[in-house]
């Protein structure tokens, strides 16, 4: 089956990085495209970023954009997402997710999520 | 950016009742159009893709229906299981965007 696992999550200060990883299985990992989508606490959903299935191409949310880098590994099959100069509004749980086809439709499989807090 | 709208924001029902729950886009998503559920402290689950196609396992009893720019989730018999935050999303344009969501109370 299917299993998406998030690490990497923490409390940071503003400013300062952190990268997350999502290790995937149960699928060819290489043949879909693969998101980050982000969940406030108490709030809703937010698409955060895209990576195509051969890593040829990503898409990014404007207010991350330059601040974030998606990535990934075929060969480990895993995505990743360097996240510098945090803010407080980048708090959230951040889930990886996969997609549908090679890349930006929805979502058939997601993560359990990793928890960013940054605070100082 | 498209704007997803849902409405109401919240629902309280009791089990076999239908709902109807709405979703509006700023502009036209033809039919790229997904819904998800969401039950407190898991992840959301795809129930519905391409506006109206259920996704493996849904059940029957949830549909979902329209195009453009005005969506609707129905579900036919509303059951003890099917509390949760529902969202819809729309694939057709970037940045894909999700509406702020409907939250289904069972009475």
């Amino acid at each position: 089956q299917v299993q998406l696992v998030e690490s990497g999550g923490g409390v940071v200060q503003p400013g300062r990085s952190l990268r997350l990883s999502c290790v995937a299985s149960g699928f060819t990992f290489g043949s879909y495209g693969m998101h980050w989508v982000r969940q406030a606490p108490g709030k809703g959903l937010e698409w955060v970023a895209v990576m195509w299935f051969d890593g040829s191409n990503a898409y990014y949310l404007d207010s991350v954009k330059g601040r974030f880098i998606i990535s990934r590994d075929n060969s480990k099959n895993t995505l990743y997402l360097q996240m510098n100069s945090l803010r407080a509004e980048d708090t959230a749980l951040y889930y990886c997710a996969k997609d549908f086809g090679y890349a930006g439709t929805h979502f058939d499989y997601w993560g359990q999520g990793a928890l960013v807090t940054v605070s100082s | 950016e498209i704007l997803m709208t849902q409405s109401p924001a919240t629902l309280s029902l009791s089990p076999g009742e239908r709902v109807a729950l709405s979703c509006r886009a700023s502009d036209s998503v033809i039919s790229d159009l997904a819904w998800y559920q969401q039950k407190p402290g898991q992840p959301p689950t795809l129930l519905i893709y391409g506006a109206s196609t259920r996704a493996t396992g849904v059940p029957a009893r949830f549909s979902g229906s329209g195009s453009g720019t005005e969506f609707t989730l129905t579900i036919s018999s509303l059951q003890s299981e099917d509390f949760g935050v529902y969202f819809c999303q729309q694939y057709n344009m970037w940045p894909l965007t999700f509406g702020g969501g409907t939250k289904v109370e069972i009475k």
